[in-house]
């Protein structure tokens, strides 16, 4: 199984621009979750989804931050426009079922907007 | 509003050493409460606890949980430097399809 995969490893953009980033859960988990970490404010919960279809985006921080589950096997996150305080390590994690505890993680994007 | 409180945030011992990391919580429906180990990147799952005063064990690394204290303990015995990482708890709540993590504790272990 090669696990969660998220796409790209580093993102070093400038502040307004446009950040995508990308998420594979692992193959037949059906939620899957957004988490950013920062020295500040540690791991928070930004959107997790079921089934595709999201459930809770309570924890995305402003209408700059939007993301998509358009099939079981593709997520996206995206930051329109960028700010430098979005800088962080931003995971993607999914688990099978409706069962949350054992949440598998991916490597994480490393984004750094200046 | 559920939270989860670690301590302490950072560690220093010397290899050999044993260490207690603790975390304590406030939650309104409690399902369960995990540890997991960051290394590098990404976390990786230790133990799920759901029961008052079972141990978890696993090699060097064991926790327990006191559902009446709100708390629990990871305990690490005869430390190595592998064990360097940082310690994350996180609760499960029921109805919620979330974790709530805590702080983290950074642990470093010198040689």
């Amino acid at each position: 199984d090669a696990g969660v995969i998220q796409s790209p490893r580093h993102e070093v953009t400038e502040m307004g621009q446009e950040v995508t980033l990308r998420c594979k859960p692992i193959s037949g988990h059906n939620s899957l979750f957004w988490y950013r970490q920062t020295m500040m404010r540690g791991l928070e919960l930004l959107i997790y989804f079921n089934n595709n279809v999201p459930i809770d985006d309570s924890g995305m921080p402003e209408d700059r931050f939007s993301a998509k589950m358009p099939n079981a096997s593709f997520s996206t996150l995206k930051i329109q426009p960028s700010e430098p305080r979005d800088s962080a390590v931003y995971f993607c994690a999914s688990t099978p079922g409706t069962a949350n505890e054992k949440l598998f993680f991916g490597s994480g994007t490393q984004l750094s907007v200046l | 509003e559920d939270k989860v409180v670690q301590s302490p945030l950072s560690l220093v011992v010397h290899e050999g050493d044993t260490v207690t990391l603790n975390c304590s919580y406030e939650v309104t429906n409690f399902r369960s409460l995990l540890w997991y180990k960051q290394e590098k990147k990404a976390p990786t799952f230790l133990f799920m606890l759901t029961s008052s005063g079972i141990e978890k064990k696993s090699g060097r690394l064991s926790s327990i949980l006191d559902k009446k204290e709100l708390f629990s303990i990871l305990n690490i015995t005869a430390t190595q430097t592998g064990d360097s990482a940082i310690y994350l708890c996180a609760l499960s709540i029921q109805g919620a399809q979330k974790l709530v993590f805590g702080q983290g504790t950074r642990l470093t272990i010198n040689p």
